[in-house]
């Protein structure tokens, strides 16, 4: 088994531009998330899902979009980048009342 | 407010030695806790997972304790290597479905 994989694990983006991050998992997982880690800070929760093509907002949705159409991947979207939106971001999978697994992480910097 | 805080903020040993920190709560209504290890540039891994009725659980070098009426974790972790160093984070999940996450004890071990 792979995990939790995402693509791409590097970014960089100038300050209006547009990306998606990829997360897939081949646990079987019903629950995804997308989290963002800044120095200093603890992870924080963008937005999840709790199955294929439902999803929901964190605790610092704006500025991002999400889609699950398929069980095993979940997508994040910056429709328009903005250096705040600097961070690394980290996809995680889990059973409903079961641990997060996290995937590597993907490091975005935006100019 | 639902708060987790972890002390200190970063710690050096030297390895061989043991060490202890702290994750302090205020999440209610409480489920479970969590410590995961995060190695630099990579996802967090869960070390151990706690629930409300368990005070004490090892995982081979690692020993978390959990006092549920005070609020307070402990992650022990003895006789540390120098792939010890790591970012440990608690992680404490209330009833409904969403994880609290520290900022997390920078660990560095030197030979």
């Amino acid at each position: 088994n792979a995990g939790v994989t995402q693509t791409p694990k590097f970014r960089v983006l100038k300050t209006g531009q547009s990306m998606t991050l990829l997360c897939a998992q081949d646990m079987n997982h019903e629950y995804m998330y997308w989290y963002r880690q800044d120095p200093g800070m603890g992870l924080r929760l963008i937005h999840y899902s709790v199955g294929e093509g439902t999803t929901a907002k964190g605790e610092v949705p704006d500025g991002y979009n999400v889609s699950r159409l398929k069980k095993q991947n979940f997508l994040l979207g910056l429709e328009s980048a903005a250096p705040s939106q600097t961070s690394v971001y980290f996809c995680a999978s889990s059973y409903s009342k079961g641990d997060p697994y996290f995937g590597p992480g993907t490091r975005l910097t935006v100019t | 407010k639902n708060q987790v805080e972890q002390s200190p903020q970063s710690l050096i040993i030297l390895e061989g030695k043991n060490c202890t920190l702290q994750c302090n709560y205020t999440v209610s209504p409480f489920s479970n806790l969590r410590w995961y290890k995060q190695d630099t540039g990579r996802g967090p891994v869960s070390l151990t997972i706690m629930t409300f009725s368990e005070n004490t659980k090892s995982n081979g070098r690692y020993t978390a304790t959990l006092d549920a009426d005070t609020k307070q974790s402990s992650l022990h972790i003895t006789a540390s290597q120098l792939s010890d160093s790591a970012s440990y984070i608690c992680v404490v999940r209330p009833v409904r479905n969403q994880f609290y996450f520290g900022t997390g004890t920078s660990l560095t071990v030197i030979p």
